[in-house]
């Protein structure tokens, strides 16, 4: 079955650069979704379709996708970007939505 | 502004059934590309992905949990439906409905509703 992995922490200090990883095997052959949630929230889009940014997110928020792996990318972290972070996928081939694990951020 | 708001019971007795109800407005199911899915999280723990129901009134569910899942269209307009049948405790968590977004092969959800908690125990 798909799974995605994404490493359970990450932190970084204040104004750094954050990655946040999303793998499986061959995840560069689907679009992956990334978002943000926020203690008590409800997740919020920050990049579709690997590297699209919705209206109203920071350009500081960029994703990549090749190969075996996705990247959420976060330049100059602010004290505000902490949060959990999940990536996402269409299997369309068996009709499946499906979550990575979830990765919390850290900002130190 | 595309609003989206999730109701139904807070508690829920084991082996009952639970129906949750999705309320949405500024976007219409009859365009296409256009979805409803539900989705939840178990308390500290992540999202999982429940069911979808799309523009062309197809549905879609979560292989493993499939037996007991039913989405549909509500009575009221602008509503979508979810049934659990024989809940159990870890099915404890908040409950999310979500806008689908189609483009071809893809699909993301944006935005979510704010979500509502159930919890499960006798």
């Amino acid at each position: 079955s798909y799974a995605l992995t994404q490493p359970p922490s990450v932190s970084v200090a204040p104004g750094k650069t954050a990655r946040v990883t999303c793998e499986e095997n061959n995840i560069g052959s689907y679009s992956v979704h990334w978002y943000q949630q926020k203690p008590g929230q409800a997740p919020v889009l920050v990049i579709y379709s690997d590297s699209d940014r919705p209206s109203g997110i920071p350009e500081r928020f960029s994703g990549s996708n090749s190969g075996s792996t996705a990247t959420l990318t976060i330049t100059r972290v602010e004290a505000g970007d902490e949060a959990d972070y999940f990536c996402q996928v269409r299997d369309s081939s068996s009709d499946r939505w499906v979550f990575g694990g979830g990765t919390k951020l850290t900002v130190l | 502004q595309v609003t989206l708001r999730e109701s139904g019971p807070a508690l829920v007795r084991p082996t009952q059934t639970l129906t949750l109800t999705c309320s949405f407005s500024g976007f219409s199911l009859n365009t296409t590309g256009m979805s409803v899915s539900w989705i939840r999280q178990p308390p500290g723990k992540a999202l999982e992905w429940l069911a979808l129901f799309d523009w062309d009134g197809d549905e879609y569910y979560n292989t493993s949990l499939r037996a007991r899942l039913t989405i549909s269209k509500g009575t009221a307009k602008d509503q979508v439906v979810l049934t659990v049948t024989n809940i159990d405790p870890v099915d404890t968590g908040t409950y999310y409905c979500a806008r689908g977004i189609f483009s071809g092969p893809i699909g993301w959800f944006d935005p979510w509703g704010q979500g509502t908690l159930v919890t499960v125990s006798s």
